[in-house]
């Protein structure tokens, strides 16, 4: 089952911004925006920050948003603040033998 | 507020077996398919399956397919994973997770997290 492709790490100052990619979106997956970004803090449980490509969650900080083009989807964090130094996970359906969900091997941002 | 408690990991020697509950509340549990997600030491998520929430559709991550079986009990509240023939790479620490939206089936939205129970496989 192929992964998504993010980068391992990524990194910005206080009040900069920073984009997350995310590569190997299925044309399926695109097109019924089945794609997501989670969170993760060590030690505490993931946390849904973008669905269908673009929406956020009642709670999440509209310094967070979603996009996509092509097979690829992008978390963009404005405005970057201490707090949002964790891992970052987008996921996605694949096509293989059977359905299935994969995630992508994960972002960690450094707030500098 | 939505709680999703997981329970029963723990140290198991290589080929046994280990059942993880997780129990819900707080929601119509018996409205939303439910998934097991899974995070390595020093490692990514990795997704390990899916069952929708009348238990009639079951999906599962090549690497577990044929040795871990997921399943619910609705009047319970409760999703299962029962683990066979575990392995050392099996070590983790295993969440389930809630869909986002109502009778879905593998969407790749979990809009809740519980905070997770450790399997450790060692001899």
């Amino acid at each position: 089952q192929s992964a998504l492709t993010q980068p391992a790490s990524v990194s910005g100052s206080p009040g900069q911004s920073i984009t997350i990619s995310c590569t190997g979106i299925s044309s399926d997956a695109g097109t019924y925006k089945l794609v997501s970004w989670y969170q993760h803090h060590p030690g505490k449980a993931p946390r849904l920050m973008i669905y269908e490509v673009s929406k956020r969650p009642s709670g999440v900080s509209n310094r967070f948003s979603g996009s996509q083009s092509g097979n690829t989807a992008s978390l963009t964090i404005s405005g970057l603040q201490a707090e949002d130094e964790a891992h970052y996970y987008c996921c996605s359906n694949a096509r293989s033998s059977t359905p299935h969900v994969v995630f992508g091997g994960g972002t960690k941002l450094t707030v500098l | 507020q939505v709680q999703l408690v997981e329970s029963g990991g723990g140290v198991v020697q290589p080929g046994m077996s280990l059942r993880l509950s997780c129990a819900a509340s707080e929601f119509t549990f018996s409205s939303y398919g439910m998934h097991w997600v899974r995070q390595a030491p020093g490692k990514g998520l990795e997704w390990v399956a899916v069952i929708s929430y009348d238990g009639s559709n079951k999906y599962y991550a090549d690497s577990v397919k044929g040795r871990f079986t997921i399943s619910r009990d609705n009047s319970k509240n409760t999703l299962y994973l029962q683990m066979i023939s575990l392995r050392a790479e099996d070590t983790a620490m295993y969440y389930c997770a809630k869909d986002l939206w109502i009778q879905q089936l593998l969407s790749p939205h979990f809009d809740y997290w519980g905070q997770g129970t450790l399997v450790t496989v060692s001899s």
